[in-house]
């Protein structure tokens, strides 16, 4: 079983529209998790990182965490072209080591 | 100034070649990362390092090693490159809490 799961996609929306990213990770003690958008040939950028159970807002990004059920979303509201991009989902476990899945393709059609 | 930066940050090399790429970052951050990043794949950790005296292995060290020159300086070396390590490598950061990391550009290398 791998430490974090994504579903690969692509996931298409129309602009404007919400996009819905989700994540699913195995130790049930990791303490910190992170969302990175990485477009084509570019490094991972860090957008939204939630360490409590609940919702976090950050502009037109909600991060969401369901500890119990061991998973993490991310929505994006009012979608844009601009963000058309590889979503990364990471999960820190105990401070040692961090992993990441393989990510989610998103477009966003005009 | 870039916070974290890599060179080279394209490379193409011949099977059985020694090759370093470098990672350089003015952050201060004590833990440093070394990924390769292959599609469909994700980003995988090769070593990591939480200070100059601190080495440990990651995922897929196999073929790999690295050096922790300074706090702010950590390079990896292929000591006889092979085609199947051609990838995108990424070096990262991050404080000592282990919260969020921060990636250079990333090299891209070759092994023909």
């Amino acid at each position: 079983q791998k430490e974090v799961e994504q579903n690969s996609g692509p996931l298409s929306v129309p602009e404007g529209a919400i996009a819905s990213l989700n994540c699913t990770y195995s130790d049930r003690v990791s303490q910190s998790f992170f969302w990175y958008r990485q477009y084509s040939g570019k490094s991972p950028e860090l957008i939204m990182s939630i360490y409590s159970n609940g919702d976090k807002e950050d502009g037109r990004f909600t991060a969401q965490l369901n500890k119990a059920s061991q998973y993490v979303s991310l929505l994006i509201r009012d979608s844009q072209p601009s963000d058309s991009a590889t979503y990364l989902c990471a999960v820190n476990n105990r401070g040692n080591q961090f992993y990441f899945g393989t990510g989610t393709s998103l477009t966003v059609i005009p | 100034d870039a916070d974290v930066t890599q060179t080279p940050r394209n490379r193409i090399t011949k099977t059985g070649k020694r090759i370093m790429l470098e990672c350089s970052q003015t952050k201060g951050h004590d833990r440093m990362y070394w990924y390769r990043q292959d599609p469909g794949l994700g980003l995988r950790l090769i070593y990591y390092s939480f200070d100059v005296k601190d080495i440990n292995k990651g995922e897929i060290s196999d073929g790999y090693s690295v050096s922790r020159q300074a706090q702010a300086k950590f390079s990896l070396s292929l000591e006889s490159a092979i085609p199947n390590q051609t990838a995108l490598y990424f070096c990262a950061t991050s404080d000592s809490r282990g919260g969020e990391q921060f990636f250079g550009p990333g090299t891209r290398l070759t092994v023909l």
